[in-house]
């Protein structure tokens, strides 16, 4: 079936240390990739996006993805987490061939210890 | 960018009862997505609303529950019909310029209990 999976429900990370979140994706074809972050009482931030090319991308708040096509997954890392990252992230797809809208994963909440 | 308004921000209902959000957005916009966020879960696509189009609805959705209305390039509104408690949930709207490249831009939400 076609999915879009965020196997980590809830990670703690010091502050300061590094952080990376899965995502993984079932699809036929590669779909188009995104991730956001959804603070508390906040709507939803777009942080980065690939659709092809260099399968490493850059985002704000020192962000970065990566797209690997063996393993159809499309991580999200920082190097270095502040407290200010604690909040929701979603990872999102979007397929030409399904109407083009965003289909999320359910959401991966980070918390930052001090 | 777009800049995306919802209104009302929360509101509490009685069942039974139907409430229209509203979904205002800065600009011109080809698309316009109305999601639902349930209590500690994922957004889920309600439906895709296009003007001059019937909206799309996804599977599990209705029009007769959610109908939805797209009157001009920037607004947008979603009806919860018949409401129960099952419908209690955060409504978000969201919005995209134009093709699937473009970044898609998401309303602070709505925030519904029904009792």
């Amino acid at each position: 079936a076609q999915s879009v999976t965020q196997p980590d429900i809830h990670i703690t990370v010091s502050e300061g240390a590094s952080l990376e979140l899965r995502c993984n994706y079932s699809y036929g074809a590669t779909p188009y990739l995104f991730w956001y972050v959804q603070s508390p009482g906040q709507g939803l931030q777009l942080l980065l996006k690939y659709f092809s090319g260099d399968t490493l991308v850059q985002g704000i708040k020192g962000f970065e993805a990566e797209f690997k096509r063996s393993q159809s997954s499309f991580n999200l890392r920082k190097p270095s987490v502040h407290w200010s990252d604690a909040a929701e992230y979603f990872c999102a797809v979007a397929l030409v061939q399904a109407g083009t809208a965003l289909i999320f994963g359910k959401g991966t909440t980070l918390s930052v210890s001090s | 960018s777009a800049v995306i308004s919802q209104k009302p921000s929360r509101d509490i209902c009685q069942r039974g009862t139907s409430l229209t959000i509203q979904c205002q957005v800065d600009s011109q916009v080809t698309m316009m997505f109305w999601y639902r966020q349930q209590p500690g879960q994922s957004l889920t696509l309600i439906a895709t609303a296009n003007q001059g189009s019937e909206a799309t609805y996804e599977s599990g959705f209705v029009i007769d529950k959610f109908p939805i209305s797209r009157p001009n390039l920037t607004f947008s509104t979603l009806t919860v019909s018949n409401m129960s408690p099952e419908d209690s949930s955060i409504y978000l709207c969201g919005s995209r310029q134009g093709g699937i490249t473009d970044t898609q831009y998401f309303g602070p939400g709505t925030r519904l209990t029904v009792l």
